[in-house]
């Protein structure tokens, strides 16, 4: 398994939709995970951190599911706003701070 | 939070030449980053530069190719040296202070002719 794994989609869904990502990570020993949101042509920007079960910030939910090894991304009444790619953050195997990115998963909100 | 400000925006270099990319943090950090990111693809990390000693770089990644200043806690500088198309990309600066939560600057936009 790779260290993180992402449906790079498109996920395609209508205004008002609630749409899941999950990311699937291999490093059994992770406590803390990450999800940024990267705008097209812009950088990538801290979304939500996920430390034990899950975390919750308006309309977005990120959970984790440690026996599975996946955390999900959870986003309920899509405005056209939350078009952009978002990309899955695991710590790498080994204690370093350094992050492992998902190539990202895209997701377009139409009218 | 760190706000993080890069230096080109954007350049277009010719091949054989080299370019230095600046990255000022408006605080002390511990860790700094540089990634390469190509159009539609996800971040590539370049190397991790340490301040005070020589930057630990990633398989496929080499000093004399991507020379990495850090001279204190809140400055980097990545030189893309003998430049040729294939380093033509965005390359990204981040900044973390101790923890996986990272802050990026907005990008270099390269392109290598």
């Amino acid at each position: 398994r790779k260290e993180v794994e992402q449906d790079p989609g498109p996920f395609n869904v209508p205004e008002g939709a609630t749409v899941a990502f999950n990311c699937t990570y291999s490093n059994s020993a992770s406590q803390s995970f990450f999800w940024y949101r990267q705008d097209c042509r812009k950088e990538p920007k801290l979304l939500m951190s996920v430390y034990s079960s899950g975390n919750e910030d308006g309309r977005f939910t990120a959970q984790l599911n440690r026996a599975s090894q996946y955390i999900s991304l959870l986003i309920r009444d899509s405005k056209l706003s939350d078009s952009a790619t978002y990309l899955c953050v695991v710590p790498r195997s080994g204690g370093s701070y350094i992050p492992t990115f998902g190539r990202g998963t895209s997701l377009i909100v139409h009218p | 939070s760190a706000v993080i400000s890069q230096k080109p925006s954007r350049d277009i270099c010719q091949r054989g030449t080299s370019l230095t990319i600046q990255c000022q943090v408006d605080s002390q950090v511990t860790m700094m980053f540089w990634y390469r990111q190509q159009p539609g693809q996800s971040l590539t990390l370049i190397a991790t530069a340490n301040q005070g000693s020589e930057a630990t770089y990633e398989s496929g990644f080499v000093i004399d190719k991507f020379p990495i200043s850090r001279p204190n806690l809140t400055f980097s500088t990545l030189t893309v040296s003998n430049m040729s198309p294939e380093d033509s990309s965005i390359y990204l600066c981040s900044a973390g202070a101790g923890s996986y939560e990272q802050y990026f600057g907005p990008g270099t936009r390269l392109t290598v002719t």
